[in-house]
């Protein structure tokens, strides 16, 4: 256990709809990350965010948004869903910002299935 | 831009062969390289990383070595068990891309033990 939790595990809805993925990161840590796992793109750097500020982005869609709130837990929205929207969503937490020392612990992650 | 590149899988061995699995990066600075593990069903687990030229990182009985020269990171272990049988990404974060912490993977190579 990374100590790094996510809900829901698993989500299954429609094209066009949108859901909201949650992260809570391990305790003590001010950074959590996004990432996306699929079949055809394999696991991409979404978005990362450093106590409460956006840090660094990757390739996210406009669709998608992501905020970190006071108390540290982190929401990534997905809107207008496609069917490629279809992915395992991992978010993970740091101590810290920088890649200097600052290892990432991975939550179980998100299965979004869009239909 | 940074990318990792990891031998295409599955890798079957039996129990108690030498694992090599290759990793060669690309990357503008002097990225921190890591080796992550994930179980069916689960999120990534950092198995072990290495931080500058030479740097051996090792656990449970994996090692891999940064080699700047060949720009390579092998994940290397003696002798491998059932319970090893999992996929494995090569990873590396460069603090010189973009600021932030961010994590490029390579494509995963599941390996599979046999008895």
């Amino acid at each position: 256990d990374s100590g790094v939790t996510q809900t829901p595990k698993h989500l299954i809805t429609a094209t066009g709809q949108r859901v909201t993925l949650r992260c809570s990161p391990r305790s003590g840590d001010l950074s959590v990350y996004w990432y996306q796992q699929s079949l055809d793109q394999g696991l991409q750097f979404l978005i990362q965010y450093y106590n409460g500020e956006e840090r660094a982005k990757g390739n996210i869609l406009e669709r998608f948004s992501a905020q970190q709130f006071p108390d540290l837990h982190s929401e990534l929205n997905l809107s207008s869903l496609e069917l490629g929207d279809s992915a395992l969503y991992f978010c993970a937490s740091s101590v810290g910002g920088d890649p200097w020392g600052n290892e990432q612990f991975f939550g179980p992650g998100t299965r979004l299935t869009v239909l | 831009g940074n990318s990792v590149t990891q031998m295409e899988g599955p890798v079957t061995l039996s129990e108690e062969a030498f694992l090599t699995i290759n990793c060669t990066y690309t990357a503008t600075g002097y990225p921190s390289l890591f080796w992550y593990v994930q179980y069916p069903g689960e999120g990534l687990q950092l198995l072990l990383k290495a931080t500058k030229a030479d740097d051996k990182g090792s656990n449970k009985g994996f090692e891999a070595t940064y080699r700047k020269e060949t720009t390579s990171f092998h994940l290397e272990k003696g002798s491998v068990q059932v319970s090893d049988s999992a996929v494995y990404f090569c990873a590396l974060s460069d603090p010189l891309t973009g600021g932030g912490n961010k994590l490029t993977f390579g494509t995963g190579t599941q390996l599979k033990v046999e008895l």
